[in-house]
């Protein structure tokens, strides 16, 4: 069965370096995702990606954050200058159509020192 | 806004019992669409079960079921024959027909099955 594959499963980072999660989604898909889990806590939604631009994202998602899909199948997240709150795991999620099941990655663990 | 609530935050079941996790959501919309998440130890997020609301049937897969309640905004799964490979997080998530694709979470029903 096809996979949303992400990488890396861990990532350590200095506060304050930019750090890149990356994504393969399922290839027939179309609809991308990031959603974040602070460790114990409810998964919450980062933002929506469709057609090559943002459909939406939440409040989260603030001018540190970007995203891309810089070639037909990578997928990634860009945090710019990170702080120790955005240590979280960083799950990855695509979808065929917007209402459909979305399929998560693995995550990736983002610890911020 | 659309919220979803799971008030149980730890829940536990003796190894082939039957037990209910409870879920409530709140929205305006007709349309949407629910969904139950598993998310083990090992983290990764694995589909159970979804729901239409313009269905009144409830879904079933093979050990688990919902009891969908439109009406009172509802949507508890039952697991039955419980296995020691059901302990994990529960999530109960919620998308809306005029979203894009965001998914809500509630906060997560830990459950321990006991052998």
């Amino acid at each position: 069965e096809p996979e949303v594959t992400q990488t890396p499963s861990h990532q350590v980072t200095q506060m304050g370096q930019e750090v890149i999660l990356r994504c393969v989604p399922i290839s027939n898909h179309l609809y991308f995702y990031w959603y974040r889990q602070i460790l114990g806590q409810k998964v919450e939604f980062l933002v929506s990606f469709y057609n090559n631009e943002i459909s939406e994202k939440s409040e989260i998602f603030d001018d540190q954050f970007s995203v891309e899909r810089p070639d037909g199948s990578n997928f990634t997240l860009k945090i710019r200058s990170t702080k120790l709150e955005d240590s979280a795991m960083y799950f990855c999620a695509s979808s065929e159509v917007d209402t459909q099941p979305q399929h998560f990655g693995d995550g990736t663990r983002l610890s911020i020192l | 806004a659309q919220t979803v609530t799971q008030s149980q935050p730890e829940m536990s079941v003796q190894e082939a019992e039957t037990v209910t996790l409870s879920c409530t959501y709140d929205t305006s919309e007709s349309n949407y669409y629910l969904f139950w998440y598993k998310q083990p130890p090992s983290r990764q997020m694995i589909l159970v079960i979804r729901q239409e609301a313009y269905k009144q049937q409830n879904a079933t897969e093979n050990r688990f079921s919902v009891n969908f309640q439109k009406a009172a905004k509802s949507f508890s799964l039952k697991i039955s024959d419980s296995q020691l490979g059901d302990t994990a997080m529960y999530f109960c998530a919620f998308i809306g027909s005029g979203n894009t694709g965001k998914l809500i979470f509630g906060q997560g029903t830990t459950l321990q099955v006991k052998p």
